[in-house]
């Protein structure tokens, strides 16, 4: 089966840099999305990764690496609006288009 | 204004009744997805339909049911074999391509008397 663990919670202080890892166990994927949710929100997508490396998009970013099964999203420049919670997300080879298999979650805490 | 409504926002049911909830998208997109979330989790997967009159079962789809007469529509009913209906219902769509971008609704919260 596939599994992707996050950390449950996370907390940073405005203007700061903030790392959410995303370990995954799955036999292949297609690529590593990262969706944003606040509290009884609908989830944004926030970036997507097909292969290994960074994508840049304004102040975050997203990391792939396959080799480690690892992946990240990096938010710079904290705001007390990014205090949501972030799940990264995989399509398994082989399933339906964006079928999406949804990690944990972490929830960051941004504080003043 | 393009987007996904769902309706309605919050519903309270009875145990023992089924429940429909509304999904409809003016995207124009060929896929559609309903997730469910429960508290302080990650989002599962119920149900989803790639075209039209093509729906397949997701990781926990025991006690619900849908169907896909429409591009634009995925209702979901949650019937009285869900055993533990009271959750927060996500409906989704994308394009027919693999982008790992997929667009909700805001959400319909369902609460089990």
């Amino acid at each position: 089966g596939q599994s992707l663990e996050q950390p449950s919670e996370v907390t940073a202080v405005e203007g700061a840099i903030v790392q959410i890892n995303c370990t995954y166990q799955t036999s292949g994927f297609y690529g590593l999305s990262w969706y944003q949710q606040h509290d009884g929100g609908a989830p944004t997508f926030l970036s997507y990764n097909a292969l290994d490396g960074l994508e840049e998009t304004g102040r975050f970013s997203s990391f792939l690496s396959r080799s480690d099964s690892y992946g990240y999203l990096l938010l710079q420049e904290l705001q007390m609006k990014d205090s949501a919670s972030y799940f990264c997300a995989v399509t398994p080879n082989g399933g339906a288009t964006n079928k999406l298999i949804f990690g944990t979650g972490t929830l960051l805490a941004v504080q003043p | 204004d393009g987007g996904i409504t769902q309706s309605p926002k919050y519903l309270f049911r009875k145990e023992g009744q089924n429940v429909t909830l509304s999904c409809e998208q003016n995207l124009n997109h060929d896929a559609m997805y309903w997730y469910r979330q429960d508290p302080g989790q990650g989002l599962r997967l119920i149900y989803y339909s790639q075209i039209v009159n093509d729906f397949q079962k997701g990781d926990i789809a025991e006690g619900y049911s849908v169907s896909r007469e429409k591009k634009e529509s995925f209702p979901l009913t949650v019937t009285s074999a869900q055993k533990n209906p009271t959750a927060f219902y996500l409906c989704a769509s994308s394009w027919g391509r693999d982008t790992g971008e997929l667009f909700f609704g805001e959400g319909s919260r369902l609460t089990v008397l």
